[in-house]
C-alpha cells in the first residue's frame, strides 16, 4: 500500500535533548511537508521541500532542522533551541495538483 | 484579515440534519481549494478538491465563489460518522503555499 509513515508516534524528550522524527513516503511524490498542530489551532508549516536536496523555511522553523537526502524521506529535528517542542507534528507530501497526503502524526511531549 | 477564516462553531446537529460551513480567503491568487476531515487524535484526510465553482460527492458538496472570495462544504443527510473537525485550505500562488483554517467542530448527535 502506498502511503506516509511516520515515527515514532509517541515521544518523550527532556529539556535539552535533540529529538528527530522519521517520514517516509513511497508515494513518488516530489513536494513533502512538515506541520506542528496544538490544540484547538490550525495546522503551521515549519519546512518544506519540493525536491531532493532542497528545502525551505516555512512560517515557524526556528528551533527545527531537515535534510532531504532522497525522495522518500524527509526527517525532522526537533532542537534544544525550540522553545515550547510538546506538540502534534504532522508530515505530509503532495501531488502536483496541491492535494496533501498525511502520515498517521507523532505526538512529542517535554518532560 | 487571517489568510484562511472558518466559521468557528462548533455545531452540534442531529442525524439527518443538513449542515453548512463557510470558508473565506484573502489571498485572491489562490487556485484550489481542498476541504479535510480530521477526527479526534487524527491525521487529517482529503475529503474534498475543489478547482472551479464545485464539486459534489455523495453527501457533500462544495462550492467556489471567487467574486467573494469564499468557500462552502455542505453536508446532507448527517450521519453520526461525520462528526469531526473540518479544515478549509487554500493553495497560494506559489507551489507550496498551503494555508490552513482552525477548523471546525462537527458533532452529530442521535
Amino acid at each position: 500500500d502506498g502511503g506516509i509513515t511516520q515515527s515514532p508516534k509517541y515521544l518523550f524528550r527532556k529539556e535539552g535533548q535533540n529529538v528527530t522524527l522519521s517520514c517516509e513516503q513511497n508515494l513518488n511524490h516530489d513536494a513533502m511537508y512538515w506541520y506542528r498542530q496544538d490544540p484547538g489551532q490550525g495546522l503551521r508549516l515549519i519546512y518544506y521541500s519540493q525536491i531532493v536536496n532542497d528545502f525551505q523555511k516555512g512560517d515557524i522553523a526556528e528551533g527545527y532542522s531537515v535534510s532531504r537526502e532522497k525522495k522518500e524521506s524527509f526527517p525532522l529535528t526537533v532542537t534544544s533551541a525550540q522553545k515550547n517542542p510538546t506538540a502534534f507534528y504532522l508530515c505530509a507530501s503532495s501531488t502536483n495538483t496541491g492535494e496533501l497526503f498525511f502520515g498517521e502524526g507523532s505526538r512529542l511531549t517535554v518532560l | 484579515r487571517k489568510e484562511v477564516e472558518q466559521d468557528p462553531g462548533p455545531f452540534n446537529v442531529p442525524e439527518g440534519a443538513t449542515v453548512a460551513f463557510n470558508c473565506t480567503y484573502s489571498n485572491s491568487a489562490s487556485q484550489s481549494f481542498f476541504w479535510y476531515r480530521q477526527d479526534c487524535r487524527k491525521e487529517p484526510k482529503l475529503l474534498m478538491s475543489v478547482y472551479s465553482s464545485g464539486n459534489e460527492d455523495g453527501r457533500f458538496t462544495a462550492q467556489l465563489n471567487r467574486a467573494s472570495q469564499y468557500i462552502s462544504l455542505l453536508i446532507r443527510d448527517s450521519k453520526l460518522s461525520d462528526s469531526a473537525t473540518y479544515l478549509c485550505v487554500a493553495l497560494g500562488g506559489s507551489n507550496y503555499k498551503l494555508t490552513f483554517g482552525k477548523g471546525t467542530l462537527l458533532t452529530v448527535n442521535p
